[in-house]
């Protein structure tokens, strides 16, 4: 079925230690986003890519880094992890910038101790 | 900044109808969407608005009315597997989309 594949679903991560989301997509959308979901808060963006080879910071992005080597794939990363970093992480992608009908991945949730 | 509004939580009962609002002040308006999430899911798409008006699909309708900055959400016929939160986004002038925190709506039999 295509769509978005995140992993690992679920992860305890030792506060200062790094982790990496995968997140990959077989529907060769161009644009691609990671957002972060907490209890009361709408899903806020941490970084985006509009295509290939470009990233950009969204509303939250201290704290993690993103690359797009290519299309499929859009990995974040938290160098050094702190308890303020517990949440559901999910990725999504659009066929390109501006197009409705984002596609949601299911979900890392994270939990930092 | 930029704000989107909507209730926190809603009960209804199964078979009724029930309406979703949401207002927003976002800067720039490039459309309005309507997101289903239910319980440890992924949000998935229901409907997008970009001009003024009513679009129906199915039992899901939506309606905009930028001048108002509000859009509502109506459910009819409610079922069961309804029950979800119901999540209001606008896409802002950047064409990053502004989410509100989300309806949760109950569905009791």
């Amino acid at each position: 079925t295509a769509g978005i594949t995140q992993a690992p679903t679920s992860q305890i991560l030792a506060a200062g230690r790094s982790m990496t989301l995968r997140c990959t997509q077989d529907m060769r959308h161009n644009a691609m986003y990671w957002y972060r979901q907490d209890l009361g808060l709408g899903l806020r963006l941490i970084h985006y890519s509009n295509t290939a080879g470009t990233t950009g910071k969204g509303e939250v992005p201290d704290g993690y880094s993103v690359s797009r080597a290519n299309t499929d794939d859009f990995p974040l990363t938290l160098a050094s992890a702190v308890p303020s970093q517990t949440s559901v992480y999910f990725c999504a992608s659009s066929v390109q910038t501006g197009s409705y009908g984002y596609t949601f991945g299911s979900g890392t949730r994270l939990t930092v101790v | 900044g930029q704000n989107i509004d909507q209730p926190t939580e809603m009960t209804a009962t199964e078979g009724a109808i029930v309406q979703i609002n949401c207002t927003y002040q976002t800067s720039g308006f490039n459309g309005l969407f309507w997101y289903q999430q239910h319980a440890g899911e992924a949000p998935t798409f229901l409907s997008y608005n970009v001009l003024d008006g009513l679009e129906e699909k199915g039992r899901f309708s939506s309606f905009l009315s930028r001048s108002k900055g509000y859009s509502y959400l109506l459910l009819k016929e409610l079922q069961m597997k309804d029950s979800a939160s119901y999540l209001c986004a606008v896409m802002d002038s950047n064409y990053q989309l502004i989410w509100g925190a989300g309806t949760k709506l109950i569905i009791k039999p």
